[in-house]
């Protein structure tokens, strides 16, 4: 597609529930990264895939936290047994290779997820 | 350790005002990258500038320019008479060798633009 594609662009779910986050990158783009803005706040980094491959979970924040990414295309991040603090936007973005000096992150319009 | 810090919470000016948002960071790699996004409310951040560590020329595009200097590790961006569609949260981020190529965001400036 023409730019990072994100779904739903708003989620509300009730505490306790699992939700999953959808993104579809740019076609091409190896690279694809999942964050996290909390209101007010600035990009906390969740994890990146390298192709179908996560070299780097350490972002993660809880094990009810997980990713996978399938035909070095569409992501899905999931959060089970949602918390009322997990709520926050959650920002998907992708590169051409991996992220180095030379190239630059694309990134797509976020999913607000509320947990109620 | 790798950090950037934009002091500036948030600004608000005026239309026509000039206004420099601050961004200082920290970084032990001699070869690094530096970045300004800019997410306006529809919520997708959108690249404005990369600048490489090795080039401390200041740089220029319309009504943006940059200023990078590596005495006070500061790469500041200004917005020349400002508008109303400038209002948004606009990011520092820095990536090196030593942040393992991510990103390293600074907490963002909220800029209003009043009309």
């Amino acid at each position: 597609g023409a730019g990072v594609s994100q779904s739903p662009s708003n989620k509300v779910t009730e505490k306790g529930k699992d939700v999953e986050l959808r993104c579809d990158p740019i076609s091409g783009h190896t690279a694809l990264y999942w964050y996290r803005q909390r209101l007010g706040q600035g990009l906390e980094f969740l994890i990146y895939f390298q192709g179908n491959s996560a070299p780097d979970k350490s972002g993660l924040p809880s094990d009810r936290f997980s990713a996978e990414r399938t035909g070095e295309s569409v992501s899905t991040l999931t959060i089970q047994r949602t918390q009322q603090e997990d709520s926050a936007v959650y920002l998907c973005a992708s590169s051409l290779g991996f992220l180095s000096m030379n190239t630059e992150a694309f990134f797509g319009q976020g999913t607000r997820l509320t947990v109620v | 350790a790798q950090k950037v810090t934009q002091a500036q919470t948030e600004i608000s000016v005026v239309e026509k005002e000039d206004v420099t948002l601050d961004c200082v960071y920290e970084t032990r790699d001699t070869t690094y990258y530096l970045f300004w996004y800019k997410q306006p409310p529809s919520g997708e951040l959108v690249f404005l500038i990369r600048r490489n560590s090795f080039d401390e020329q200041n740089e220029i595009s319309g009504r943006y320019s940059w200023n990078f200097q590596k005495s006070t590790s500061s790469f500041n961006f200004t917005i020349t008479a400002s508008q109303v569609v400038d209002s948004a949260v606009y990011f520092c981020a820095l990536i090196s060798m030593d942040s393992n190529y991510q990103l390293i965001w600074g907490a963002g400036t909220k800029l209003i633009i009043k009309p």
